[in-house]
């Protein structure tokens, strides 16, 4: 199993959509859990972070369920900003690095 | 306005000069990375710095040799490259190794001819 792997997407959903997106990990030991947002040619930069069973904030919503090793990304109604590529963020290995997902891509539709 | 700055923000250099990257942060943090995102790939971790000194070096070749002359500042330093190192390479930095949230820099697009 890859220490951390998304959906392979690319998502292609309608304004006011709600898309979800999935990321499991193979380090059962690891405690935080983080969502990043990249934009074309742009660096990642940090959406939300989950410490415990899930995070919310406003339209997103991160779950994490810890006997399944997955973590969630739910965003509500889409708006066109929302399109950019998703990474899951894990810490894993003997240094805990931040270990990224190849990430999802969205595209909201007008 | 980032905390993480990276300077030059785009390079084209031969496979026979040598250049250097650098970084800075702003936020006082102890740790520092650099990445490498090539095209369709996912986000590569390439040396890990925490207060200073080299926790990690991910098989790097050694045509990268990173320097950290103190917590707020970083430096890719770059020699004899070949053109599949063309890639967008990307500091970033936290407040402790691990477990916390990095910040990113905006990248260095290098392009390597």
């Amino acid at each position: 199993r890859k220490e951390v792997e998304q959906d392979p997407g690319p998502f292609n959903v309608p304004e006011g959509a709600t898309v979800a997106f999935n990321c499991t990990y193979s380090n059962s030991a690891s405690q935080s859990f983080f969502w990043y947002r990249q934009d074309c040619r742009k660096e990642p930069k940090l959406l939300m972070s989950v410490y415990s069973s899930g995070n919310e904030d406003g339209r997103f919503t991160a779950q994490l369920n810890r006997a399944s090793q997955y973590i969630s990304l739910l965003i509500r109604d889409s708006k066109l900003s929302d399109s950019a590529t998703y990474l899951c963020v894990v810490p894993s290995g003997s240094a805990r690095q931040l270990t990224f997902g190849s990430g999802t891509q969205l595209t909201v539709l007008p | 306005e980032t905390g993480v700055t990276q300077t030059p923000r785009h390079l084209v250099m031969g496979m026979t000069n040598k250049k250097s990257l650098k970084c800075e942060q702003h936020l006082g943090h102890n740790a520092m990375y650099w990445y490498k995102q090539s095209a369709k790939k996912p986000l590569e971790l390439m040396f890990v710095y925490n207060f200073k000194e080299q926790t990690e070096n991910n098989s790097v070749p050694s045509r990268f040799s990173p320097e950290c002359p103190n917590s707020s500042h970083l430096f890719l330093h770059l020699h004899t490259l070949q053109p599949e190192d063309s890639a967008l390479y990307l500091c970033a930095s936290s407040e402790g190794q691990g477990h916390t949230e990095a910040f990113f820099g905006q990248g260095t697009r290098l392009t390597v001819v």
